[in-house]
């Protein structure tokens, strides 16, 4: 049984397009993050969510919009796309907002031409 | 600016010895830190942790050191085994609150037959 997953695993789009990431945890966890994985391999936060409740928001452009419908599912939606968004993206869920060990998906990797 | 950092951006190792990971970081702020192993293709796992308090945490082959004088960090393998080849991501965070992991660029260890 996966525990995080993600869809879909590759994506490759056009500039300025709009698409859409979907994560979803079967774990029973309160808490989902997405992070971003760039050109130079660090991976950083972007977003977390508890019990469907933005908590963390890190200056990431509002091109970038998570959604989530409930606790188990996070969702990223990225508008009008830019070649710097390429990078794999990966979703991560952890039982509570306290909670510091973090279980990640897979990732997605995005290439926008 | 990079608060968690692993300067080795690649380790070879012989099977059988030990493999020892760096990580150094500057936000003394941090009071929880977490190594995790990703192989390709896959999310990132959690492999083991320290919190502040300890200067050593060990798990089978695994031991993780915390010098925080230093503000450094170090993971050692012992003994290292093939399917250890992998990229290790050293994380750090502070306990309580909004939870926000911050991931050194990783390291490649490569475990030589």
């Amino acid at each position: 049984d996966t525990a995080v997953s993600q869809t879909p695993k590759y994506l490759v789009t056009q500039m300025g397009n709009d698409k859409s990431i979907k994560c979803e945890q079967n774990l029973g966890h309160d808490t989902m993050y997405w992070y971003k994985q760039d050109s130079k391999k660090f991976l950083k936060i972007m977003f977390s969510y508890n019990n469907k409740e933005l908590i963390i928001n890190e200056t990431v452009p509002n091109r970038f919009s998570p959604k989530s419908p409930d606790k188990a599912h996070l969702n990223l939606h990225i508008n009008s796309l830019e070649l710097g968004d390429s990078a794999v993206y990966f979703c991560a869920s952890s039982p509570r907002l306290e909670t510091d060990t973090q279980y990640f998906g897979p990732g997605t990797r995005l290439t926008v031409l | 600016d990079q608060q968690v950092k692993q300067n080795s951006p690649s380790l070879s190792v012989q099977e059988g010895r030990i493999s020892i990971l760096n990580c150094d970081y500057t936000n003394s702020m941090f009071d929880y830190f977490l190594w995790y192993k990703k192989y390709p293709a896959e999310g990132p796992t959690f492999l083991i942790s320290i919190s502040s308090i300890k200067d050593k945490n060990e798990d089978g082959r695994f031991t993780v050191f915390l010098n925080k004088s230093a503000k450094h960090l170090s993971l050692h393998i012992v003994p290292s085994q093939p399917g250890d080849s992998a990229v290790y991501f050293c994380a750090a965070s502070t306990l309580g609150g909004a939870q926000k992991l911050v991931f050194g660029q990783g390291t490649r260890l490569t475990i030589n037959p």
